[in-house]
């Protein structure tokens, strides 16, 4: 299967700062990549549709100036979290689909 | 409107015995159906697919599901548990083409697979 790695892994920051979250395809061109959020014990929820070379599309909900997208190549997206929140604290995934849809790690946030 | 449910919040199994993970779905037109596992802190892993053809689909690490079109099921199966399956599992279902369309997801339904 197709390969997405994740960059940090795992971040704490202070509330108030902002936090990039890398996503890369490593074995294939995504021109779409999938942002997902994950609370503990709990499924994913879609936060955003990535597309590369144009504005990301937000799922219902999402703040789309908290959550910033951007998708610049065919194998980096990133997710930047601005003025980050306690409550932003979650589990994020990315995603790049073919037929199969395949995840990175996840990144583990935790704003103090 | 698309969805899955996983009717069990948590399945318990002894190692050796066989497993059964329920999905069932309700998806406009031909559902393209998946399963994932997900280990503590992890990303998802790519267990297996329908998308047409045989009805029973084998996949990774001896798992295989069912799909059962009057039913709307697409059970996760496995002969015999191993304790090291025991970990959180998603089945995920795709209405339309298989480019299109968003990937919605089951609540999850954790494995305990006990010595």
């Amino acid at each position: 299967g197709a390969v997405v790695s994740q960059h940090p892994s795992w971040v704490i920051c202070k509330s108030g700062t902002s936090v990039k979250i890398e996503c890369r395809s490593l074995d294939f061109q995504a021109t779409t990549m999938f942002w997902y959020r994950q609370f503990p014990k709990q499924s994913l929820m879609l936060m955003a549709t990535s597309n590369e070379g144009s504005k990301a599309t937000y799922e219902q909900g999402v703040e789309k100036d908290k959550f910033l997208i951007n998708h610049a190549s065919l194998t980096l997206s990133t997710l930047t979290v601005t003025s980050a929140h306690p409550e932003d604290s979650s589990f994020y995934i990315c995603s790049e689909r073919q037929e199969t849809q395949y995840f990175g790690p996840g990144t583990r946030l935790l704003v103090l | 409107a698309q969805s899955v449910a996983q009717p069990e919040d948590q399945v318990n199994v002894a190692e050796g015995n066989p497993l059964t993970v329920k999905c069932t779905y309700s998806v406009s037109g031909n559902p393209y159906l998946f399963w994932y596992v997900q280990y503590p802190n992890r990303g998802l892993q790519f267990l297996l697919k329908y998308i047409t053809g045989d009805n029973l689909v084998k996949g990774s690490y001896g798992f295989e599901a069912e799909f059962n079109k009057s039913q709307t099921s697409f059970h996760l199966k496995k002969p015999s548990a191993l304790v090291s399956d025991s970990a959180l599992y998603f089945c995920a279902v795709r209405g339309g083409s298989s480019n299109t369309g968003k990937l919605i997801f089951g609540q999850g339904t954790t494995l305990q697979v006990k010595p």
